[in-house]
C-alpha cells in the first residue's frame, strides 16, 4: 500500500526556537495533505489542511503564524513550528490520502513526530 | 459542527467474548464513517468503512442512520485485536479532513 514517511521522528528543541517536521508521500503524489496533532491518551486534533501550491487552511484556533505549513511539491509538507514553547510539546502526525486497493480514496498516515520543547 | 462520540476510554473482554466498541457521531449531510486501529508502536491504518460493508480481521460495523452510530463488533476476541480504536467521519470520497472520535482502548485478557 501507499507509505507516507515523517521527518524527524523524534525531536528535542530548546524554547524560543522553530522546528521543521516534513511528510512525505514516497510512492504517490499527494495534492492535499493534512497535519494532526495529538496530546498523550488523547485523539488527533485536525491542525490545518496543505494544500500544493496555495496557502494552508487551518482550523479554527490553530495560529497560523506559529504553525507555518508549505506543501512546495506533490510529494513534500512540511510543518514549522515557531518560537517553540513547551505547551507545543505533542505528537504531530500527518496523513495523505490516495486510491487505496478498495478503489476508493484513503487516507495513508505518517508515523508521527514526537516534540519536546524545554 | 461535526463530531464523533466514544463514551469508553478503555474496554476490557476476555479473549473468545464478543467485542462492540461503540461510536456515535453527527453531521450536517451524509459523511462517510471509519474506523481507524491503531497496533502498539504502529501507525494509524484503516480497518474498514461503512461504505465497503465488509469484514475486516472478523470486524464489522454498520451504520444506523436513525441513530447516528456506527459501532464495531466482533463475536469472539482475539489478543491480537488490542489495540487503540478510532471512530472517524469525513466527507464522502475518502479525501477529505478527517475527524476522529477519543479512542477506545480494546484490551483483550487472555
Amino acid at each position: 500500500g501507499a507509505v507516507v514517511s515523517q521527518h524527524p521522528s523524534w525531536v528535542i528543541c530548546k524554547s524560543g526556537t522553530s522546528v521543521k517536521i516534513e511528510c512525505r508521500s514516497l510512492d504517490f503524489q499527494a495534492t492535499t495533505m493534512f497535519w494532526y496533532r495529538q496530546f498523550p491518551k488523547q485523539s488527533l486534533m485536525l491542525m490545518a489542511t496543505s494544500n500544493e501550491g496555495s496557502k494552508a487552511t487551518y482550523e479554527q484556533g490553530v495560529e497560523k503564524d506559529k504553525f507555518l505549513i508549505n506543501h512546495a511539491s506533490l510529494t513534500l509538507s512540511t510543518l514549522t513550528v515557531t518560537s517553540a514553547h513547551p505547551e507545543d510539546s505533542s505528537f504531530y502526525i500527518c496523513s495523505a490520502p490516495t486510491r487505496g486497493a478498495s478503489g476508493r480514496g484513503e487516507q495513508y498516515f505518517g508515523p508521527g513526530t514526537r516534540l519536546t520543547v524545554t | 459542527a461535526q463530531r464523533v462520540t466514544q463514551p469508553e476510554k478503555l474496554l476490557s473482554v476476555f479473549k473468545g467474548a464478543p467485542v462492540e466498541l461503540k461510536c456515535n457521531y453527527s453531521y450536517s449531510g451524509s459523511p462517510e464513517l471509519f474506523w481507524y486501529v491503531q497496533y502498539s508502536r504502529q501507525r494509524l491504518q484503516l480497518l474498514l468503512r461503512h461504505i465497503s460493508r465488509e469484514s475486516i480481521k472478523g470486524f464489522t460495523a454498520d451504520l444506523n442512520k436513525g441513530e447516528t452510530s456506527f459501532h464495531l463488533k466482533k463475536p469472539f476476541a482475539q489478543e491480537e485485536d488490542s489495540a487503540m480504536y478510532y471512530c472517524a467521519l469525513s466527507g464522502s470520497g475518502g479525501y477529505q479532513k478527517v475527524t476522529f472520535g477519543t479512542g477506545t482502548k480494546l484490551q483483550v485478557i487472555p
